[in-house]
């Protein structure tokens, strides 16, 4: 059973701390994703990694950075976090597809962040 | 660039049928997911299709039709379980998945 968590359900923040989400699977799978969740915009993709030490700008990657230096771990960083950062994060994993086909991601439970 | 468009919210009765559409406009993709989420918790897979027509599983079918520019999921024989939120996506290419804003479906005994 796939299993991918997040490190916080809920968390709190000043604005201009650094924070840290932090996301580990355990299949082994070598995608990796992060979204952030908004009432009326849905789910909106921030980076994902293919494989350890890479990583791909989404849709929305300002004010957000990332680090995959272990396969099972995909850590999202925000270097001062404002207020518009206040968001439901989401941390996905999927194995590979080829070509049109692809596997489905696998959720986390998710972050709810609170930037006052 | 893609846009989705689904509606916001939709109602129904315990036992009917109901169709959930989601239009799209885009210049490829490479398949269209169907997510289920209920509030509070993770999305989780319900269906993937990539070829044009239907696919079903148990009460839960997913049709495709490139040429229109629209999906829809159908939801039978509905339970209460079923009131969720319901996301279509479309695979852009190498995983990365663009998604609707989502239908809110409530079903009311």
């Amino acid at each position: 059973d796939v299993k991918v968590t997040q490190s916080s359900r809920y968390l709190v923040k000043r604005t201009g701390e650094k924070v840290f989400l932090e996301c580990v699977q355990d299949m082994d799978h070598e995608n990796m994703f992060w979204y952030r969740q908004d009432p009326g915009l849905g789910l909106r993709l921030i980076y994902f990694s293919y494989d350890v030490k890479m990583k791909e700008k989404g849709d929305i990657p300002e004010g957000y950075s990332v680090s995959r230096e272990k396969k099972e771990r995909f850590s999202l960083i925000l270097e001062s976090a404002s207020t518009n950062q206040t968001s439901m994060y989401l941390c996905a994993s999927s194995s590979p597809g080829q070509g049109a086909f692809t596997y489905e991601q696998y959720f986390g439970p998710g972050t709810r962040l609170t930037v006052t | 660039g893609q846009n989705i468009d689904q509606p916001t919210e939709m109602t129904a009765t315990e036992g009917a049928i109901v169709q959930i559409n989601c239009t799209y406009q885009t210049s490829g993709f490479n398949g269209l997911f169907w997510y289920q989420q209920h509030a509070g918790e993770a999305p989780t897979f319900l269906s993937y299709n990539v070829l044009d027509g239907l696919e079903e599983k148990g009460r839960f079918s997913s049709f495709l039709s490139r040429s229109k520019g629209y999906s829809y999921l159908l939801l039978k024989e509905l339970q209460m379980k079923d009131s969720a939120s319901y996301l279509c996506a479309l695979n852009t290419g190498f995983q990365k998945l663009v998604f609707g804003t989502g239908t809110r479906l409530l079903v009311s005994p």
